[in-house]
């Protein structure tokens, strides 16, 4: 069976450090990745997806990134984070391109920037 | 992308039928309808997608109006543990979902 892991759970970063949250899927291949953030008491918002090795979509500008160095592992990151950085972030995976799909979300990964 | 219409919020009595409703006034004849619900800290999960028949599973139905321009998700009997964010979306590429802000349901006991 196919399984996300995402980590760290939680963290608390200074404002103007760097960041690194990382995904790995287990069990597919060639996966749709995703990277959403939900601030408190929002929406979720698309940040990035992944249709294979390095192939990032970016769908918000920020000062955010996301790379894809491998089939099933995909890493958001930050050089120096903000304030407005602060909230949850989710990974979420699919597979495919029929719209008879589903996406199935990590265990997000809190991040309050201080 | 597709936009849907969701009310900000809704409430039920525990053991009591629920129906969510959800406006795609723009959807096109491809786009699936497909309905998520977030608990508290946790990510959404799936629950439940059609096309233009009705659909049931083990979680919930989904009612589709005939011209396809709104869709009602119908949970049987609300439990407490159906508390959580619902959203309904539009899927025209498998590869891409955008999310909204839902409809947070709150189940009264």
């Amino acid at each position: 069976s196919q399984t996300i892991h995402q980590w760290p759970a939680t963290l608390v970063q200074p404002v103007g450090s760097p960041l690194s949250l990382e995904c790995t899927v287990e069990g597919t291949s060639n996966p749709n990745l995703y990277w959403y953030r939900q601030a408190a008491g929002r929406g979720l918002q698309l940040l990035f997806y992944s249709v294979g090795i390095g192939q990032i979509s970016s769908e918000v500008p920020q000062n955010l990134s996301a790379s894809r160095p491998q089939d099933r592992q995909f890493i958001l990151s930050s050089k120096k984070l903000l304030l407005s950085d602060s909230g949850f972030y989710l990974c979420a995976w699919s597979v495919g391109t029929s719209s008879g799909n589903t996406i199935y979300f990590g265990e997000g990964s809190w991040l309050t920037v201080v | 992308d597709a936009k849907t219409t969701q009310p900000n919020s809704m409430e039920s009595n525990e053991e009591e039928p629920v129906h969510l409703p959800c406006n795609h006034s723009t959807i096109s004849g491809t786009d699936y309808i497909h309905w998520y619900r977030q608990l508290p800290s946790q990510g959404p999960e799936y629950v439940i997608h059609g096309l233009t028949s009705n659909v049931n599973n083990r979680m919930a139905s989904l009612a589709i109006a005939e011209d396809r321009k709104s869709s009602t998700l119908i949970l049987h009997r609300a439990t407490l543990r159906d508390a959580a964010v619902y959203y309904c979306i539009l899927i025209l590429c498998g590869n891409q979902f955008y999310f909204g802000t839902g409809t947070s349901l709150t189940v009264i006991p």
